[in-house]
C-alpha cells in the first residue's frame, strides 16, 4: 500500500490563480480530510468526507472547495488564491471516522502564493 | 473548535533523560479522545499516543506516558529515556469520536546528546 499520497510536494502560485491539491489513499478508507498548517497555531480542519459523494466544511473552509467522487481521492481546489492561503497543506485518511481508528497523514504540500 | 493550548514552544532534554509536555484544553463534553503527534523535520504527522476519556487508565506506548487529569482538563506528554530520534514538534489534539481534531500551536522537542 502506498498509503496518503499528495500532489505536489510543493507549489507557488501568484494571487488570483487557481489549482488542486491533490490527495489519494489506497486502503478503502471512508472519512478523509483536509488541514492546513500554520507557524504557530497547528493544523486547522478545512474539509472533510466520511464517503463518496459527501463533503462538509471544517474549522476553515473559506476560499476552497472539495469534493468526493471516488472513494479514493479527496482533491483540494483553490478557486483563487490568496496570499493568507500560503500554508502546509495535510491530506489525512482513517477507515471510519471513529476517533477509535487509526488516521494517516499524507506527507503534505507546501504552498505559497505570491 | 474547542480550544487546545501547548503553553511551552520549545523544551530541551538531555539524551536518556525525561521531559513532559503539558497540554490543557477545554470542552463541555464527557466523552472525547486526546492525542499526541509529532512531526519530525519530515512534516510527517505521526501519532504517538491516543487517550480516552472516559477510560480513567493513563495510556502508555513504549517510552511515551500521558497524564491525564480529566477534571483539570489536562494531558500530558512524559517522554522518559529521551533518544536522538524524538527531537521534533509535538502536538497536541482534541476530538469528539469523528476524528474532526483541533490541535495545540506544538512544542519543539530538542534532544541534546
Amino acid at each position: 500500500n502506498a498509503g496518503v499520497t499528495q500532489t505536489p510536494k510543493f507549489q507557488v502560485l501568484k494571487t488570483g490563480q487557481s489549482m488542486t491539491l491533490q490527495c489519494a489513499q489506497d486502503m478503502n478508507h471512508e472519512y478523509m480530510s483536509w488541514y492546513r498548517q500554520d507557524p504557530g497555531m497547528g493544523l486547522r480542519l478545512i474539509h472533510y468526507s466520511v464517503g463518496a459523494g459527501i463533503t462538509d466544511q471544517g474549522e476553515v473552509p473559506n476560499g476552497y472547495n472539495v469534493s468526493r467522487s471516488t472513494t479514493e481521492d479527496f482533491p483540494l481546489r483553490l478557486l483563487s488564491a490568496a496570499p493568507s492561503q500560503t500554508s502546509v497543506y495535510f491530506c489525512a485518511s482513517s477507515y471510519s471516522g471513529s476517533s477509535t481508528d487509526t488516521q494517516y497523514f499524507g506527507p503534505g504540500t507546501r504552498l505559497t502564493v505570491l | 473548535a474547542q480550544t487546545v493550548t501547548q503553553s511551552q514552544p520549545e523544551m530541551s532534554v538531555q539524551e536518556a533523560e525525561t521531559v513532559t509536555l503539558s497540554c490543557t484544553y477545554d470542552t463541555s463534553e464527557s466523552d472525547y479522545y486526546l492525542f499526541w503527534y509529532k512531526q519530525p523535520p519530515s512534516r510527517q504527522m505521526i501519532l504517538v499516543i491516543r487517550q480516552e476519556a472516559y477510560k480513567q487508565q493513563n495510556a502508555t506506548e513504549n517510552r511515551f506516558s500521558v497524564n491525564f487529569q480529566k477534571a483539570a482538563k489536562s494531558f500530558s506528554l512524559k517522554i522518559s529515556d529521551s533518544q536522538l530520534g524524538d527531537a521534533a514538534m509535538y502536538f497536541c489534539a482534541y476530538s469528539l469520536n469523528d476524528y474532526k481534531l483541533s490541535f495545540g500551536a506544538g512544542t519543539t522537542v530538542t534532544v541534546r546528546a
